[in-house]
Order: structure tokens, then C-alpha cells, then sequence
């Protein structure tokens, strides 16, 4: 069974651009969340969606949104990049918030 | 203060030696999970604990709830081991990451 894909797995943007993250969950799990990790820290939780809906949201300043399909897929869209938001963006699926499952993540490095 | 507190922040070991990383949270707790992340940035998910103590081939891992610490224990350690384990409190707070490597 595929697990958590994201894409693309590396990204280049300018400041001031706008960007859009791709996550699919594992097949059946209808709850995904996003988090930023910068480079020597832990990730930081982003947004929390289940069954489409926003469920939980941490502290990112509104240049950050993201949605949920019908089939479960996610995106993440960054408004607005700054240089601070060069990070490493994942996306973990869970099944009725049991045990999470992580992508690989996309790399995005903005210059 | 961060919700959670991981120490030590890197740890370096011979190959066969016990280790342990340590975990201290302050947020409220449903379950607490360990997660290992190598180079490259994909996360496993070791443990997840909302009580008493899981042990999983060479790691074992403990929780206590009253003290609000939790521990990771590799016992025989080997180079494979080597990566950066994180602890997480409900997938909202995560500690910042031990990053250890095991010497051959």
C-alpha cells in the first residue's frame, strides 16, 4: 500500500511568491495535518483537517491556508514567502487520530 | 518555555551502549508519541504512549504521566540507530530533537 505522498519533494521560490503543497493520505485515513520543520528544530503543526473541515490550527500568520478534498488529499498554500519560511513541510495522515504517518516532505527554500 | 523539552539535544555513542533520551512536557497529555527522523526528513513513528511503558525489539519506551516525563531507552545500540528522535505530545507540540549517532 502507498503511503503519505507529498509534492513536489523540492521546491525553489522567490520571495513574495506564492506556493502550493500536495499531500495524498494513506488510503482510508481521513484526518491530515501540516507542519513546518526548520533546519535543527522540531516541526512546528500548522493545520489539522478532518473530513474536510478545519480542525486545528497553530501559530502561522494567515499567508498560511490550506484545504481538504472529498478524497482526503491536502494542500497547503503559503502566501507571501518570506525568507523565514524556507523549511522542510510535512504531512502526516492518521485514521481516527491513532497513530500518524508521515510524508517525506517537500523542501521549499525561498531566495 | 517550550511545551516540550528534549535532552540532551545530541548524543554521541559506541556501538553496543545503552542510551536513553529524555522527554518533559507541561502541555496536557492524550498521548505521547516517540518518533525517529533520518536524514532526508522522513519521521517513523516508534511509540505512541499514554501509559506505563512499550518495548519494541532493542527500544523501550516509558511514560509518567504524574511527573509528566517520558523516556526513550535503546538498549545494544548500532549505527543504524543513528538519527534524530523526537518527542510529541498529541502531534501539536513536538520537542525539539536528539540527534545521536552510534560509533561502530
Amino acid at each position: 500500500d502507498a503511503g503519505v505522498t507529498q509534492s513536489p519533494t523540492h521546491l525553489i521560490k522567490t520571495r513574495g511568491q506564492q506556493v502550493t503543497l500536495r499531500c495524498s493520505p494513506i488510503s482510508g485515513h481521513k484526518s491530515v495535518s501540516w507542519y513546518q520543520q526548520v533546519l535543527g528544530q522540531g516541526p512546528q503543526f500548522i493545520f489539522q483537517y478532518y473530513e474536510k473541515e478545519e480542525r486545528g490550527r497553530g501559530n502561522f500568520p494567515d499567508r498560511f491556508s490550506a484545504r481538504q478534498f472529498p478524497n482526503y488529499s491536502s494542500e497547503l498554500n503559503v502566501n507571501a514567502l518570506l525568507l523565514g519560511d524556507s523549511a522542510l513541510y510535512l504531512c502526516a495522515s492518521s485514521y481516527h487520530g491513532r497513530e500518524a504517518f508521515f510524508g517525506q516532505g517537500t523542501r521549499l527554500t525561498v531566495v | 518555555k517550550n511545551e516540550v523539552e528534549q535532552s540532551p539535544q545530541n548524543l554521541t555513542a559506541q556501538e553496543g551502549e545503552f542510551i536513553t533520551i529524555n522527554c518533559s512536557y507541561s502541555v496536557g497529555i492524550s498521548a505521547l508519541h516517540w518518533l525517529q527522523q533520518h536524514p532526508g526528513g522522513g519521521i517513523v513513528s516508534l511509540f505512541m504512549l499514554s501509559s506505563g511503558k512499550k518495548k519494541h525489539g532493542r527500544l523501550i519506551a516509558t511514560i509518567n504521566i504524574q511527573e509528566k516525563h517520558s523516556s526513550l531507552h535503546i538498549t545494544a545500540s548500532h549505527p543504524r540507530d543513528s538519527a534524530v528522535y523526537i518527542c510529541a505530545v498529541r502531534f501539536n507540540y513536538f520537542g525539539t530533537g536528539t540527534s545521536l549517532t552510534v560509533i561502530p
